[in-house]
């Protein structure tokens, strides 16, 4: 059974960091590009990051580029995502999402909440 | 940045009818790269439909999707109680990768 479970969020004054993690189970986690989809509290579904199968090829929404690292551990089946200088408007429920070449997401975690508040 | 705009936000229909959802792009989606996810309240999404037209492993034959360029249909010809849910569409044509705003289908 494919699975991909989230861990990491939590509550995160606004200037703080977070480091997401999503470990992968039931299909091979190395041959996958992964990405990481947020929703805000009540709204749709926004892209954040992409990280190609090697980590050679990776992507930023621009809202959070310079602020947001993707990276992947395929020896640990793992995908990160490290979070700085957080902002408000980057609370959200964070998926780990695997997707077809990079077009569409077929696996997704259930999610892991980050709240940025004061 | 393609801007997806589905419609309508609601639908009100019982079980056993036709459900019609609506995705219109704000410019050509080429090679009809686009994909439809379900999302029940606290679950993840789960993809339905993808390449416009092409239904997902297990998804059953009451889901279609149709559509070319700009416009584009969900249609879940027979609604079941478990297909209550908000229906997303997505694009992959161009970066950054992006969604519509949902259409909620609830229960009449």
């Amino acid at each position: 059974e494919v699975q991909l479970v989230e861990s990491g969020g939590g509550l995160v004054q606004p200037g703080g960091s977070l480091r997401l993690s999503c470990t992968a189970s039931g299909f091979t986690f190395s041959g996958y590009n992964m990405n990481w989809v947020r929703q805000a509290p009540g709204k749709g579904l926004e892209w954040v990051s992409y990280i190609s199968s090697s980590s050679s090829t990776i992507y930023y929404t621009d809202s959070v580029k310079g602020r947001f690292t993707i990276s992947r551990d395929n020896a640990k089946n793992s995908l990160f995502l490290q979070m700085n200088s957080l902002r408000a408007e980057d609370t959200a429920v964070y998926y780990c999402a695997g997707v077809v070449g990079f077009r569409y997401f077929d696996r997704w975690g259930r999610g892991t909440l980050v709240t940025v508040s004061s | 940045e393609i801007v997806l705009t589905q419609s309508p936000g609601t639908l009100s229909l019982s079980p056993g009818e036709r459900a019609t959802l609506s995705c219109r792009a704000s410019q050509s989606v080429s090679s009809s790269y686009l994909a439809w996810y379900q999302q029940k309240p606290g679950q993840a999404p789960r993809l339905l439909i993808y390449d416009a037209s092409s239904r997902a492993t297990g998804i059953p034959d009451r889901f279609s999707g149709s559509g070319s360029g700009t416009d584009f249909t969900l249609t879940i010809s027979r609604l079941e109680p478990e297909d209550f849910a908000v229906y997303y569409c997505q694009q992959y044509d161009t970066s950054p990768r992006t969604f519509g705003q949902g259409t909620k289908v609830e229960i009449k």
